[in-house]
């Protein structure tokens, strides 16, 4: 097992066009984690799953944000009508256990740019 | 409101000197406090949590609730200490069941 993966490591896009960020995380763990991180900032929390339950979802997330964990396994977080406010690191993480107590282990990130 | 903050952005150290990354963090309740760190160009890790009572490449981190702080301490810094240090917090409850992260601190040692 090599870890979190993310897909695409690198995205740029146009304001106003929609986005779609894939994370397959470590393969037994049963909880994944979606944060934003702007320049200078530390990992914002934006959403987690517990198996394919969404459970949170941070205020910062607004209507054109959507995550989604269908099986349970790999997981997408889709962005509309991007604006360029919601340039930055999109990371994933995941974790085995019941609680945010529980080692998460953090992919390499997607960076978005909306032009 | 839960709160992390670590008041240095950036911190410069000479290689064997003393280093210590503050801190502060504000929680009603009953916190946990950890510490990450990123490397250049590697994906964000957990370097120690406050409940393991563990010390890491020779960082150690106490927890002062009294203080409301987890300041994160190393006696002589090395070369390859040099990272960018996040001190986060998280606590078991049905509506907080995250973690939140500190700005982070840019830790430079000199050599």
């Amino acid at each position: 097992d090599t870890g979190v993966s993310q897909d695409p490591r690198h995205k740029i896009t146009k304001r106003g066009q929609n986005v779609t960020f894939r994370c397959d995380p470590i393969s037994e763990h049963n909880r994944l984690y979606w944060y934003r991180q702007t320049l200078g900032q530390g990992p914002e929390f934006l959403t987690y799953f517990q198996n394919e339950a969404q459970l949170e979802k941070s205020r910062l997330l607004s209507d054109r944000f959507s995550a989604e964990r269908p099986k349970g396994s790999f997981s997408t977080l889709e962005i509309q009508r991007t604006e360029q406010g919601d340039s930055a690191m999109y990371l994933c993480a995941s974790s085995w256990g019941t609680g945010p107590t529980d080692t998460q282990y953090f992919g390499p990130g997607t960076r978005l740019t909306v032009l | 409101a839960q709160r992390v903050t670590q008041p240095e952005k950036l911190l410069s150290v000479f290689k064997g000197a003393p280093v210590e990354l503050k801190c502060n963090y504000s929680y009603s309740g009953s916190p946990e406090l950890f510490w990450y760190v990123q490397y250049s160009r590697q994906r964000l890790q957990l370097l120690l949590r406050h409940i393991s009572r563990e010390s890491i490449k020779g960082f150690t981190a106490d927890l002062n609730k009294g203080e409301t702080s987890f300041h994160l301490k190393k006696p002589f810094a090395q070369e390859e200490d040099s990272a960018m240090y996040y001190c986060a917090l998280s606590g078991r409850g049905t509506s907080y069941d995250k973690v939140i992260f500190g700005p982070g601190t840019s830790l430079s040692v000199i050599p």
